[in-house]
């Protein structure tokens, strides 16, 4: 059971632009929803995290929205770079007896172009 | 990633061998998880260990099995090997609850 979608599979940005990928989840029980970032060849890498008592959290050019009655949280990233070409993944997780497994989305490939 | 490393790196093996990965850690951090990333399914877990000795699979666990006597290491084994076990398997630490995970940076694992 794919408890995170994430879409879309793949994002092709501009330069400047801005970069927006989006996850739904589904079980009411999640409590942090973290993005990761990974480059070719490496593991991936905590971006930034949101709880869900609050609907967004901004470190510098990347944001969390989160809408708990919706079920679906997206991460904006402003002012897309060259560098910012990754693959992304979302992910969600509770607390309690579920040792911080982290339920992850399928990941969205982000090219951004010069 | 500082603190967590996996070995080998890049390992091809022939089908019906049994191979082990090993993910090394010194965080200290009582969580580790093993994941297979193949795409179009993102990351799914393996297996996790949330102390020595204590195990317990994921939703991808079937052909796979772990072990963990000391805190540092947690080694997956593939009983025998299928091409289906084609991937690229990450180790992951974390401090639990809701902390978010460290990877290591992967063992690509090609089975002919």
């Amino acid at each position: 059971q794919q408890q995170v979608k994430q879409s879309p599979q793949s994002l092709i940005v501009q330069k400047g632009g801005i970069s927006i990928i989006n996850c739904a989840y589904e079980n009411t029980a999640f409590d942090y929803f973290p993005w990761y970032q990974q480059f070719p060849g490496k593991g991936p890498a905590l971006l930034i995290a949101i709880r869900p008592d609050v609907s967004e959290k901004k470190e510098g050019r990347f944001t969390i929205s989160f809408n708990k009655s919706a079920k679906q949280f997206s991460l904006h990233i402003m002012d897309s770079q060259p560098g910012d070409s990754a693959t992304y993944f979302c992910a969600a997780s509770f607390g309690g007896t579920s040792y911080g497994k982290l339920t992850f989305g399928q990941g969205t490939i982000l090219t951004v172009h010069p | 990633d500082a603190g967590i490393t996996q070995s080998p790196r890049h390992k091809v093996t022939e089908t019906g061998t049994p191979v082990t990965l090993r993910c090394h850690q010194t965080e200290n951090h009582r969580y580790m998880y093993w994941y297979r990333q193949d795409p179009g399914h993102g990351l799914r877990l393996i297996h996790y260990s949330y102390g020595v000795k204590d195990t317990d699979k994921g939703e991808v666990s079937d052909g796979y099995s772990v072990s963990r006597s000391k805190t540092e290491d947690f080694l997956l084994t593939l009983e025998s090997a299928t091409s289906s076990q084609t991937s690229v398997y990450f180790c992951a630490i974390s401090r639990g609850g809701n902390y978010g995970y460290t990877f290591g940076s992967g063992t690509r694992l090609t089975v002919v």
